[in-house]
């Protein structure tokens, strides 16, 4: 079974580093890309980047880039989404997910999804 | 970036109606949008791809239609299973934007 797992719910005050993980696996990690989605509270999803771990390939929304770190390590088959100095902003849901595709198309989706990690960011 | 735009953002509906949700583009994606259900407390799943697509498991009361700019996702009999939130998704390019989401709830 392809499974996204994700780590556990974070309580962090402002100025805070954060790094939360996604592990992959029942597929070939290295060869999918992993995207990071934001659902901030009672609001809808926004995309926010996606890494390629076989070779760490990786592109941000405009939104996000400069504002979190997407980085992977496929020797453990784990995809990571960082903060260097947390803001009560950025308290949200956070989803990995797997971008899937039909074979011999150009479509692709997310599918499946990590279960979310909760992040509160409170002084 | 391709901006998304869902219409309506709620809808009321009873059990066995039929409902549509509209998807627009701000740029022609040709079909590559992506539908996704939202529960509450739980992560998105997937449904449709390439815009009319069923995914193997949905139920065969989804469809999707649309090309372009303008997308439509339609559940032919709604069952109580189906009230959630409903996404579109452009995969046409990065960064992959989502709708705002459509809430479908119970009349």
């Amino acid at each position: 079974e392809v499974q996204l797992v994700q780590s556990g719910a974070e309580v962090k005050k402002p100025g805070e580093s954060l790094k939360i993980s996604c592990k992959g696996s029942g597929y070939s990690f290295t060869s999918y890309w992993i995207g990071w989605v934001r659902q901030m509270p009672g609001k809808g999803l926004e995309w926010m980047g996606i890494i390629y771990p076989g070779d760490s390939d990786t592109r941000y929304s405009p939104s996000f880039r400069g504002q979190v770190t997407i980085s992977a390590d496929k020797s453990i088959s784990t995809a990571y989404l960082q903060w260097s100095s947390l803001k009560a902003s950025d308290t949200a849901i956070y989803y990995c997910a797997r971008r899937d595709y039909a074979s011999g198309t150009s479509f692709h989706w997310f599918d499946p999804w990590g279960q979310g990690t909760l992040v509160t960011v409170s002084s | 970036d391709i901006q998304m735009t869902q219409s309506p953002s709620s809808l009321s509906a009873s059990v066995g109606d039929r409902v549509s949700i509209t998807c627009r583009a701000s740029q022609s994606i040709s079909n590559y949008l992506n539908w996704y259900q939202q529960k509450p407390g739980k992560a998105p799943k997937f449904l449709i791809y390439g815009a009319s697509s069923l995914q193997s498991g949905a139920p065969s009361r989804f469809s999707g239609s649309g090309s372009g700019t303008d997308f439509t996702l339609t559940i032919s009999s709604l069952q109580p299973e189906d009230f959630a939130t409903y996404y579109c998704q452009q995969s046409y390019s990065t960064p992959y934007t989502f709708g705002q989401g459509t809430k479908l709830e119970i009349k």
